[in-house]
């Protein structure tokens, strides 16, 4: 089983509309958590950070569940630009802060 | 926008040749990575680096070594070269130090292929 799994999708998201998606970690030990962005045959760049509360920076939303082991990500008001492959991040003190990527989840917003 | 620096971006070699990839950035960070990526498929970590004269291997075995004679360079090499090396190899770094944001700055890539 792999250490953070996503739903490859793509999920095809109308302009406008609302998408969420989840990614699971097997390690109960994993501390801090991320959602990177990836455009097509660009690096990661970090979207935003993954807090206990959950958090929301404008039109995106991170939730944290330590219980079931799984963060999700919300977009709302879908914009073409969002279009993208998001990676979700986990890192574990125990393993020298060493970040473990999922192998993304792909986001393709339409007209 | 993060200053760190691959070269080069496109590599296309032979098989057998001993090639180096160029990682510099210029923020001073202690630690740097690198990461193999295949098309649509997740970043593995192959090294890494807390400072001068520190390297480690990483979760994915692979046939490169790595260097930190600098901080602010993290070359990889690949003594012989093989098709199957053919991969994005992404370099990374981060100035984190065991609180607050671990956020990794990534390169823009270098993108093998060995014919």
């Amino acid at each position: 089983r792999k250490e953070v799994e996503q739903d490859p999708g793509p999920f095809n998201v109308p302009e406008g509309a609302t998408v969420a998606f989840n990614c699971t970690y097997s390690n109960s030990a994993s501390q801090s958590f991320f959602w990177y962005r990836q455009d097509c045959r660009k690096e990661p760049k970090l979207l935003m950070s993954v807090y206990s509360s959950g958090n929301e920076d404008g039109r995106f939303t991170a939730q944290l569940n330590r219980a079931s082991q799984y963060i999700s990500l919300l977009i709302r008001d879908s914009k073409l630009s969002d279009s993208a492959t998001y990676l979700c991040v986990v890192n574990m003190k125990a393993a020298g802060n060493k970040l473990t990527f999922g192998g993304g989840t792909r986001v393709l917003v339409k007209p | 926008e993060a200053d760190i620096y691959q070269t080069p971006r496109y590599l296309v070699i032979g098989t057998g040749k001993k090639i180096t990839l160029e990682c510099s950035q210029t923020m001073g960070h202690d630690k740097m990575y690198w990461y193999q990526q295949d098309p649509g498929m997740e970043l593995h970590l192959i090294h890494y680096s807390y400072g001068v004269n520190s390297t480690e291997k990483g979760d994915l075995s692979s046939e490169s070594t790595v260097s930190r004679i600098r901080t602010e360079h993290f070359p990889l090499t690949l003594e012989s070269a093989r098709p199957s090396h053919t991969s994005q190899y992404l370099c990374a770094s981060s100035d984190f130090k065991g609180q607050g944001n671990n956020e990794q700055f990534f390169g823009p890539g270098t993108r093998l292929t060995v014919l």
